[in-house]
């Protein structure tokens, strides 16, 4: 049974570049949300898809997009890359979208450098 | 200012020790959710908490979660290097109109020495 895969795992970039960070959730999870974790601090909340929708966002400028595909993957995408975007993203997956979350499965993260 | 506040920042402690991370709230929590993270690495799944005075253990952890849900610690027995990592404590949050936003802690750095 695949966890939550995330891909690249490790990338740099620019600043200024666009950058597009891909997610597949836990088989059998439907909603997916994006996490973003700098050094030494806790994950903060950019968004949560479920049916192709952005249910819920955090607070993170409009630089910050997001994507579902109909088989619940999603893809994070952030565009004029500033310094203070270098962070680990985290991808959790869930099954169901509910008022209330439950336990998330995490991916193992993308660790971007903006140079 | 942080919503979920966690205690202490870091944790060195020799191989063995008892040792207690606590994570607390100025708002009631609607699910309370513990979990470790190797450095640089993804979130794994510890403990869910929801009940005002419930207590769950797994293995050597056990982490309980006060009446009023605004409180929680995660205590770990004898600790061995592999309890190494960080500790993220996570929680449901009401926003409005029965909706809520999922936080995290800003996290417990642990050691155990060999």
């Amino acid at each position: 049974d695949a966890g939550v895969t995330q891909s690249p795992t490790h990338l740099i970039k620019t600043r200024g570049q666009q950058v597009t960070l891909r997610c597949s959730p836990k088989s059998g999870h439907d909603t997916v949300s994006w996490y973003q974790q700098a050094l030494g601090q806790g994950p903060q909340f950019i968004f949560q898809y479920y049916e192709e929708e952005e249910r819920q966002r955090g607070n993170f400028p409009d630089r910050f997009s997001g994507h579902q595909f109909p088989n619940y993957s999603s893809e994070l995408n952030v565009n004029a890359l500033l310094l203070g975007d270098s962070a680990l993203y985290l991808c959790a997956s869930s099954f169901g979208f509910r008022l209330n979350t439950g336990e998330l499965f995490f991916g193992e993260g993308s660790r971007l450098t903006v140079l | 200012s942080q919503e979920l506040e966690q205690s202490p920042q870091s944790l060195i402690v020799q191989e063995g020790k008892n040792l207690t991370i606590n994570c607390t709230s100025s708002k009631t929590l609607y699910g309370l959710y513990w979990y470790k993270q190797k450095y640089g690495e993804g979130l794994i799944f510890l403990m869910m908490l929801q009940k005002g005075g419930e207590e769950k253990s797994h293995e050597k952890i056990t982490a309980k979660l006060d009446e009023k849900k605004q409180q929680s610690s995660l205590h770990i027995t004898a600790s061995q290097p592999s309890h190494a990592g960080i500790y993220l404590c996570g929680a449901d949050i009401p926003v409005f109109s029965g909706t809520y936003k999922y936080i995290f802690g800003t996290g417990t750095r642990l050691k155990v020495l060999a």
